[in-house]
């Protein structure tokens, strides 16, 4: 596929259990960013990849969220002990350099939790 | 704390009408504006951009204005259309890597 893939594209899980989201960026993208979408929040900015830098970690709202990417291609977020308040669409984001460029979004996961 | 600060939170505009969308920051260090549309379902989509060089970019029926020294920048949307109902938002960033994004403005055209 051209653009950006994210699995699942809906996730029902319990409050306490774990859960992985997966982002496929667009193949040759340097750069890559997951985002928050919550009702009146806008896009909340979690974590961002780029290259082969550490990456930039400022926007996990706890030690409960964390990242990775490997190979510098696919990622994985992971959320510990999941809690209501991380109900939210997970948006994953890739751009070709990171500077200046435009950001080409997947269509989110949808995470639930009961 | 909310880095870009958008208005009005929703909107309503007859078909031909202007849409107009405003968005306020403080971090002079920002120096990429992108403006990005989102439809239900789908993930934003880069709609226009400004870099703080210029006032004004304008590209088809949508143009950003740019006030540097107010720190403000807004979208215009003339001409109105049905198929622009969607969700804008605004985005800044230094060095055009890592975005803040406004909270969004939902956007309806009626016909």
């Amino acid at each position: 596929g051209a653009g950006v893939s994210q699995s699942p594209s809906n996730k029902v899980t319990e409050k306490g259990k774990d859960v992985e989201l997966r982002c496929d960026p667009i193949s040759g993208h340097t750069a890559l960013y997951w985002y928050r979408q919550s009702l009146g929040q806008g896009l909340e900015f979690l974590i961002y990849f780029q290259g082969n830098s550490a990456p930039d970690k400022s926007g996990l709202p706890s030690d409960r969220f964390s990242a990775e990417r490997t190979g510098g291609s696919v990622s994985t977020l992971t959320i510990q002990r999941t809690q209501q308040e991380d109900s939210a669409v997970y948006l994953c984001a890739s751009s070709l350099s990171g500077f200046y460029e435009k950001l080409f979004f997947g269509s989110g996961t949808q995470l639930s939790v009961l | 704390q909310q880095q870009v600060k958008q208005s009005p939170q929703s909107l309503i505009v007859q078909k031909g009408g202007i849409s107009i969308i405003n968005c306020a920051y403080e971090n002079t260090a920002f120096d990429y504006f992108p403006w990005y549309q989102q439809f239900p379902g789908k993930g934003p989509a880069l709609l226009i951009a400004i870099r703080p060089d210029v006032s004004e970019k304008k590209e088809g029926r949508f143009t950003i204005s740019f006030n540097k020294s107010a720190k403000q920048f807004s979208l215009h949307i003339m001409d109105s259309q049905p198929g622009d109902s969607a969700t804008y938002f605004c985005a800044a960033s230094r060095r055009g890597n890592q975005f803040y994004f406004g909270t969004g403005t939902s956007l309806t055209v009626i016909p």
